[in-house]
């Protein structure tokens, strides 16, 4: 299995343009996760997908920030228009919820960088 | 809302000496998630603790989930240069779905040979 795939691993950007992360959960994993990490919040629930429904987004910090899960093997985190402080590193997770463990796998992590 | 209390923030530690890690949750937990993250890396599902007073072990690491369920530790044994990495505990409230998976900022663990 290649586990959970994020693109871009790196993304350098200027204030004010639209990013827009992407990731690919573990087939057969019936729940996805956006995590951001700073050194100051340490990690932070963005919002989570049950099924390809979102089910809290309260973790979103602004109108800024959307996510959607088209279907269950892709999902996608845009900002627009980014800002300086939503620099950090995104990860996406998954889970398969049929099983007591629930142990959430992690993606490698986009490093957004913006200018 | 729930929280999830992480200590200490940083430990640094000669090889060869215990490491502990201490998690504190504002509420009782159903159960409670540890995970490991190497530097530049992501982070890494070690266990999941669920009973009341659970104490489970993997190798050198001893985890223990309090009688209340509202604490957690890891504890090290003779730490080794494997080691180094930010180590997080995450919990779970009651009710909702699993979502609700609250981390710690995590304990930062330096090993100096």
């Amino acid at each position: 299995d290649a586990g959970v795939i994020q693109s871009p691993r790196h993304e350098v950007t200027e204030m004010g343009q639209e990013v827009t992360l992407r990731c690919k959960p573990i087939s057969g994993h019936d729940y996805l996760f956006w995590y951001r990490q700073t050194m100051m919040r340490g990690l932070e629930l963005l919002i989570y997908f049950n099924n390809n429904v979102p089910i809290d987004d309260s973790g979103m910090p602004e109108d800024r920030f959307s996510a959607k899960m088209p279907n269950a093997s892709f999902s996608t985190l845009k900002i627009q228009p980014s800002e300086p402080r939503d620099s950090a590193v995104y990860f996406c997770a998954s889970s398969y919820g049929g099983v007591s463990y629930n142990e959430q796998f992690f993606g490698p992590g986009t490093r957004l960088t913006v200018l | 809302g729930q929280q999830v209390m992480q200590i200490p923030q940083y430990q640094h530690v000669q090889e060869g000496e215990d490491f502990t890690t201490y998690c504190n949750s504002s509420t009782t937990l159903s159960n409670i998630q540890w995970y490991k993250q190497r530097p530049g890396g992501h982070p890494v599902f070690l266990i999941q603790l669920v009973k009341s007073g659970e104490v489970k072990k993997q190798k050198r690491l001893t985890f223990q989930f309090g009688e209340a369920k509202k604490n957690s530790s890891l504890h090290i044994t003779a730490t080794q240069t494997t080691d180094v990495g930010t180590y997080f505990c995450a919990g779970r409230g009651y009710g909702g779905s699993q979502g609700n998976l609250i981390f710690g900022k995590g304990t930062k663990l330096s090993v100096k040979p």
